[in-house]
């Protein structure tokens, strides 16, 4: 099992502000996730990225795959209160999830 | 569609009780599996199960914790006698591809 290491553990932006967090291991990931948690709720899947390069879009968040496998970004445009929440980056080897530590963003209004 | 369904969603016991946690998973999914999140630990795989077997146990703390899932729609973890330092959320997620997981809303158990 690998280590998973997020940055920054924790973020407070105002509303309106661009952000980046990441996610890194010392080995190569077989394909990473990333979830957002909401509080007093469970984890929910944002996106799955497996190709070494690849750059995947939803809406204001921009994720990114190092093209060696090792690092992942997820950045966020325009930054939104509804976008607080906890980001957690998760390696998968078959049915299993290793996650990270997460990163805790606020954006204050 | 109803998602994973967690009960209770709160529980507070005392040292040395047992308490059992419930899940029920999304209808049609086959894979099941239990997680448990602390500030010190994160968020930790403790068992999953497969068709309702269980394929890797290998995160169960200790003798205390067991799981069980008698069906397709119903899992519990038990932990007998429970110490205080299993006080954590617990979550429970189920998938039909066993990658992408959905995850219930949790339980939030203290131990006092």
């Amino acid at each position: 099992t690998q280590l998973l290491e997020q940055s920054p553990q924790f973020l407070s932006i105002q509303e309106g502000e661009n952000l980046t967090v990441y996610c890194n291991s010392s080995s190569v990931f077989s394909s990473l996730q990333w979830y957002r948690q909401e509080p007093g709720e469970g984890p929910v899947l944002l996106v799955t990225v497996v190709t070494g390069g690849e750059v995947k879009k939803l809406k204001r968040l921009t994720f990114q795959f190092g093209d060696a496998r090792k690092d992942s970004s997820l950045h966020i445009t325009a930054a939104q209160p509804g976008d607080t929440g906890l980001y957690l980056c998760a390696e998968t080897s078959g049915s299993r999830l290793t996650f990270g530590e997460g990163t805790q963003l606020t954006v204050n209004p | 569609d109803a998602g994973v369904i967690q009960s209770p969603r709160h529980e507070v016991t005392e040292m040395g009780q047992e308490v059992t946690l419930r899940c029920k998973p999304i209808s049609g999914h086959n894979s099941l599996f239990w997680y448990r999140q602390t500030m010190m630990r994160g968020l930790e795989l403790l068992i999953y199960f497969n068709n309702n077997v269980p394929i890797d146990d290998s995160g169960m703390p200790e003798d205390r914790f067991s799981a069980k899932m008698p069906n397709a729609s119903f899992s519990t973890l038990k932990i007998q006698p429970s110490e205080p330092r299993d006080s954590a959320v617990y979550f429970c997620a189920s998938s039909s591809t066993g990658t992408i997981h959905f995850f219930g809303p949790g339980t939030r158990l203290t131990v006092l």
